[in-house]
C-alpha cells in the first residue's frame, strides 16, 4: 500500500533562511508526487507536481522540489524563506493507474518563518 | 477558468442534528469530485468520491453520505451529527485521469 511521510510536524526557520520540509513515500510502481500548501482556514493549493518527467520539478512563489527514486524522497525546499511562506504544506501521493480518489496524503509540516 | 465554491464556510450545529454542506464547480464538465475531512494532526482523509451524476463511492464508514444530483454539484449529509463529525471539510476537483486535485475553501464545521 502507498503511504507518505512527513518528517517533522513543525519547522520554524529564520525569514531568508533556506526552507526544507522532507517528505518520503512507499509505493509499488514509480508514483505521481504532489506539494500542497494551505493557509489558515482556506483549502489546498497546489505548489508542484512530479509525474515522471523532469525530476526537479518547480513550482510557485519561488518552491521546488526533488524526486529521489533511490531516497524513496520528495523534499520540498526554497532558497529564501519569506514571511508569507508561514503555512501548512502537505506531500501527497498518487499511484499511475490507481483508483480513482487514490491520493494519500502525508499528516502535514507547519512552517514557521521568523523575522 | 475553473472555480469550485463551498458553502457554508462555517457552520455550528448542535449533536443530533442534520447536515448538508454543497460544493459547486464552474468552468468544466463531468469532473470527479472529492469530499476530505481534515481534523487537527490528522491530516486530510478522503471520504467520498464521485466520477459521475449519482456515481458514489464511500472510502469510510461513518454517520456521513454523499450525493450527486447534478454533473458539478457534490452534497455531503448527515441524518444525525456526532461530536466527532467536527472538522474542516473540503471538497476538490478534477478531470477525468488527472491525479492532480484543485480544492475548495473549505467548511468549518463545529458540532457542541
Amino acid at each position: 500500500a502507498q503511504s507518505v511521510t512527513q518528517l517533522g510536524s513543525h519547522v520554524s526557520v529564520s525569514e531568508g533562511a533556506l526552507v526544507l520540509l522532507r517528505c518520503n513515500y512507499s509505493s509499488s510502481v514509480p508514483p505521481y508526487l504532489f506539494w500542497y500548501v494551505q493557509y489558515p482556514n482556506q483549502g489546498l493549493q497546489l505548489l508542484l507536481k512530479y509525474t515522471s518527467a523532469a525530476t526537479l520539478v518547480k513550482g510557485i512563489n519561488g518552491f521546488e522540489a526533488e524526486f529521489k527514486k533511490s531516497e524513496t524522497s520528495f523534499h520540498l525546499t526554497k532558497p529564501s524563506a519569506h514571511m508569507s511562506d508561514a503555512a501548512e504544506y502537505f506531500c501527497a501521493v498518487s499511484q499511475p493507474g490507481g483508483s480513482q480518489g487514490n491520493l494519500i496524503f502525508g499528516k502535514g509540516t507547519k512552517l514557521s518563518v521568523k523575522p | 477558468s475553473q472555480t469550485i465554491h463551498q458553502w457554508p464556510a462555517t457552520l455550528v450545529q448542535p449533536v443530533g442534528s442534520p447536515l448538508s454542506l454543497e460544493c459547486t464547480v464552474e468552468g468544466t464538465s463531468n469532473p470527479n469530485l472529492y469530499w476530505y475531512r481534515q481534523a487537527a494532526g490528522r491530516g486530510l482523509q478522503l471520504l467520498f468520491y464521485s466520477v459521475g451524476i449519482g456515481q458514489i463511492s464511500s472510502e469510510v464508514p461513518q454517520n456521513l453520505s454523499a450525493s450527486r444530483p447534478q454533473d458539478r454539484q457534490f452534497i455531503l449529509s448527515s441524518k444525525k451529527l456526532l461530536l466527532s463529525d467536527s472538522g474542516f471539510y473540503l471538497c476538490a476537483w478534477n478531470r477525468d485521469r488527472a491525479y492532480e486535485q484543485y480544492f475548495g475553501p473549505g467548511t468549518r464545521l463545529t458540532v457542541t
